[in-house]
């Protein structure tokens, strides 16, 4: 199985400043003749399901806003938050889908400072 | 619009089995897969494995294999899955989720609203 690990556990930005969310994963999930790399992120609020926010590692989902990003290839990703809000807090998790089990990370929480 | 509906809370005794049910509408129901994933309270995601309602093939992670059966019932558009031997350790909410795209291997942007299996003597 691919093992997913996050960095940081946690973190916490004040308003409007960027936050930054590292993913790595056991082997590389690039895909070479499509050259696409089959990592998403989600976010999820408690009490909800998770939302997907970025795929093909950085491809934004429909309607999610701008300031989030992701970029990576291979092994190693980013979901970047350029200036977090206050509805940005959550816990954010990296998934690879490139082989099942689609492993996730273990989570980030984001706060506010 | 893309719903899924999933059946309501379960409480079920240790060594119990129990059937969650996913509702799907506002698309082509064999078009998709359908993945389940689980989240045990206060803890992450953990993905269970998916069918094709086009067929019925599964894809289980390990280490569910022997204790895990998806199903589907196309007239109704709705997928089950079941949960066998249940432990304690089986408490967690169970997610359905439709992935984007119609390829086997495709992230999800629609989940259901989960269902809340908790197992206790």
């Amino acid at each position: 199985d691919i093992v997913m690990t996050q960095s940081p556990d946690s973190l916490t930005v004040s308003l409007g400043e960027r936050a930054t969310i590292n993913c790595k994963s056991s082997q590389s999930v690039l895909y070479s003749s499509g050259n696409k790399n089959y990592l998403a992120w989600f976010q999820q609020k408690p009490g909800q399901p998770p939302k997907l926010l970025i795929y093909w590692a950085s491809t934004r989902e429909s309607g999610v806003p701008d300031r989030f990003s992701g970029s990576g290839s291979g092994t190693d990703f980013t979901l970047t938050l350029s200036s977090l809000q206050a509805e940005d807090v959550a816990v954010y998790y990296c998934q690879q889908y490139y082989s099942p089990p689609f492993t996730f990370g273990p989570g980030t929480k984001v706060d506010i400072k | 619009q893309v719903q899924l509906v999933q059946s309501g809370a379960e409480v079920k005794k240790p060594g119990a089995s129990v059937k969650v049910s996913c509702k799907a509408s506002g698309y082509s129901f064999t078009t998709y897969y359908m993945q389940w994933v689980r989240q045990a309270p206060g803890q992450g995601l953990e993905w269970m494995g998916m069918i094709n309602p086009s067929g019925g093939s599964t894809s289980y992670t390990q280490k569910f294999q022997g204790r895990v059966t998806m199903t589907m019932d196309t007239s109704t558009s709705t997928v089950y899955m079941e949960l066998n031997s249940l432990r304690s350790e089986d408490t967690a909410v169970y997610y359905c989720a439709k992935p984007h795209s119609p390829d086997r291997y495709s992230s999800c942007d629609f989940w259901g609203q989960g269902t809340l299996v908790t197992v206790s003597s």
